[in-house]
């Protein structure tokens, strides 16, 4: 029963190197979402995708970019790390439609610090 | 746009306390709304959820009903025990069935 796995759990990377979190989900889910988690706060929503083949921007996507080139991954990629990235970044899938619609199933979170 | 307006913590309680977590939302039509709850060092995980107005949303002993009267969606619990513990998340979809959007969370410590 893996669901949705994040690598890596930690990183830490200095001001303006670039990284790529990795995401996978066995569930045969259509929809995949990233969110970022700061210290204390809520989720804010960076990128989503509906399918295969298409992403979409979230609410705070400025700095991040992503793929989903596969059902199964959908990697998250920084190109410019900067402190203002430090934080506990989410994977979540879900079937996306009809009565499922919402229920997202989450990875463990990959905390990232950047210095 | 649409928004979702969540009750602040810290909340503390003592164990079999009556437990209410207020939740309002700002949106077009009456979408499905959730309830997730993250228990330490963990991600989040659906609690409950209500797909339509007057729905009685329920796990674990917890209870929220969609109220599109007051746009609310409360979170309670007649009893909370030691191992509720933990942040409680409202959520709905924000534009689009797609796009599911969170509250600001509420952190929930039960005294023994």
């Amino acid at each position: 029963n893996a669901g949705v796995t994040q690598t890596p759990k930690f990183r830490i990377l200095k001001i303006g190197q670039s990284m790529t979190l990795q995401c996978t989900q066995d569930m045969n889910h259509n929809y995949m979402y990233w969110y970022r988690q700061d210290p204390g706060m809520g989720l804010k929503l960076i990128y989503y995708s509906v399918g295969a083949g298409i992403t979409d921007k979230g609410e705070v996507p400025n700095g991040y970019n992503v793929s989903r080139s596969t059902t199964e991954d959908f990697p998250l990629r920084l190109e410019l790390a900067a402190p203002s990235q430090t934080s506990v970044y989410f994977c979540a899938s879900s079937k996306g439609q009809g009565e499922n619609t919402g229920e997202l199933f989450f990875g463990e979170g990959s905390r990232l610090t950047v210095l | 746009g649409n928004s979702v307006t969540q009750m602040e913590g810290p909340v503390t309680l003592s164990e079999e306390a009556f437990l209410t977590i207020n939740c309002t939302y700002t949106a077009t039509g009456y979408p499905s709304l959730f309830w997730y709850v993250q228990y330490p060092g963990e991600g989040l995980q659906l609690l409950l959820k209500a797909t339509k107005a007057d729905d009685k949303g329920s796990n674990k002993g917890f209870e929220a009903t969609y109220r599109k009267e007051t746009t609310s969606f409360h979170l309670e619990k007649g009893s909370v025990q030691v191992s509720d513990s933990a942040v409680y998340f409202c959520a709905f979809p924000y534009s689009s069935a797609s796009k599911i959007i969170f509250g600001s969370g509420t952190r929930l410590s039960i005294r023994p």
